[in-house]
């Protein structure tokens, strides 16, 4: 099955500093998606990507869909002590199901840690 | 606020028993999904539902089932609970079973003691 290898599993830095992390699968995949969950909380959806080489923004935060369609990166510029959390990369990809429907199936990555001290 | 809806927040139980998730999808989604979360699994898929119909089952055990009514909230039951079941239990809900983003609710966080 589809597999999402995310990294760093953890990140401690200083606020203001920029922080980058990614993603990397064996598999294509046809959407990248970029989460951030809080402690107590659900994910909540920061990026989405829906072709090869895609850049998009979101504030300060900046994602890529890599143009093998294998991998994305998330970057935080000048980071602050609320972004601490973990955020969470997603890839789609369109399986068929028995009855020969495809559909969106999302896998995600283990998780990024990211803890800013001020 | 993603305006996805669990309930309950909290649910402790004792192994063996049955319990219910509840979730509302935000207003306009038709595909309910949940997912577990546990500290050494990251987040699993479980089940997806379009407009009232099963559209993909992940790493669902045959002990847990799922169905989604029409007017379109969902449940998941979990029977025959054992320890290893505690984890916290995520509905997510998206426009169509297909390319649009899942919005996450706040969890349910299930402890079976």
């Amino acid at each position: 099955g589809q597999q999402l290898n995310q990294s760093p599993q953890s990140m401690f830095i200083q606020e203001g500093e920029d922080v980058s992390m990614n993603c990397t699968s064996s598999s294509i995949f046809n959407t990248w998606l970029w989460y951030k969950q809080d402690p107590g909380e659900g994910p909540v959806l920061l990026i989405a990507l829906y072709k090869a080489g895609e850049l998009t923004s979101n504030g300060r935060l900046t994602a890529q869909f890599g143009i093998t369609r294998k991998d994305s990166f998330l970057n935080i510029s000048a980071s602050i002590p609320s972004d601490v959390g973990i955020y969470f990369c997603a890839g789609n990809h369109f399986p068929t199901n028995a009855g020969g429907t495809s559909y969106g199936k999302l896998t995600f990555g283990q998780g990024t840690i990211l803890t800013v001290h001020p | 606020d993603s305006g996805v809806t669990q309930t309950p927040k909290h649910l402790i139980t004792a192994t063996g028993q049955r319990v219910t998730l509840r979730c509302s999808p935000r207003s306009g989604d038709l595909s309910v999904y949940w997912y577990q979360q546990s500290l050494d699994q990251g987040l699993q898929f479980l089940i997806q539902y379009y407009n009232g119909e099963e559209r993909a089952k992940g790493n669902i055990l045959e002990r847990f089932s799922a169905q989604q009514f029409p007017d379109l909230h969902s449940e998941l039951n979990l029977s025959s609970l054992e320890l290893g079941d505690s984890a916290l239990y995520f509905c997510a809900s998206s426009v169509d079973t297909y390319n649009s983003p899942l919005h996450f609710g706040n969890g349910t966080r299930l402890t079976v003691t």
